[in-house]
């Protein structure tokens, strides 16, 4: 799996968007972007993916680049509970057996400031 | 209505101690996994299994025996327990092998002293 590089840290103002940065330059045609956060003392939670187009669902919004080499993921209005560690994620969708795992890094860890 | 439930929720034992850790989901998943987050809070993947039958075995202690009775259960025993063995452990479920739509149980925080 491709490995991905992330901002150790950042913080938002409540309710503007959030707009987390991923670099994923080594990623390959087949491999898909993931988000997935982790709300202090919870289990990770899925936020989104994608391939190569732009992508939205009720939690944010995934922008990737047209080289596929970086993404952003955008929360369009921050809350305190927005605080959380974000990973990306990149690997292939249906791989076999030894591909099927999610491989956490470090993330970035998102503050949400009144 | 917990989607993946994991019990206990806490666990403090003893050095040499053998326990277990069970996991269940409702969601009709047919994959399960258990990862283990430590106190630099990496997540790391240790077990999946696929209806039943094993996929994965990252390099984890053989102190370390995951049982899945059936599709829906993933149960993890650690025999011999050390100070090392504390940590987070979180059970998680998908369905098929893609990237997306893991659900996460809320953890196990085990505690060896």
């Amino acid at each position: 799996d491709a490995k991905t590089t992330q901002p150790p840290s950042m913080d938002c103002a409540e309710g503007r968007a959030a707009n987390l940065p991923c670099n994923h330059s080594t990623i390959s045609g087949n491999e898909y972007v993931y988000w997935y956060r982790q709300i202090h003392s919870q289990g990770p939670q899925y936020i989104i993916h994608g391939l190569k187009n732009n992508e939205t669902n009720e939690m944010a919004s995934l922008i990737i680049t047209e080289d596929r080499k970086s993404s952003t993921l955008i929360l369009p209005h921050a809350t305190l509970r927005d605080t959380a560690v974000y990973y990306c994620i990149v690997r292939v969708a249906n791989g076999p057996s030894s591909a099927s795992k999610i491989i956490f890094g470090s993330g970035t860890r998102l503050s949400i400031r009144p | 209505d917990t989607a993946v439930s994991q019990t206990p929720k806490y666990l403090v034992t003893q050095m040499g101690n053998d326990k277990s850790i069970k996991c269940e989901q409702n969601l009709g998943h047919d994959t399960m996994y258990w990862y283990k987050q430590d106190s630099k809070k990496f997540l790391k993947i240790m077990f999946s299994y696929n209806n039943k039958e094993l996929i994965i075995n990252e390099t984890v202690p053989n102190r370390f025996s995951p049982k899945s009775p059936d599709k829906a259960h993933l149960n993890l025993h650690i025999n011999s327990l050390e100070l090392g063995d504390s940590a987070v452990y979180f059970c998680a479920s998908s369905q098929g092998r893609t990237g997306y739509g893991y659900t996460f149980g809320s953890g196990t925080r085990l505690t060896v002293v």
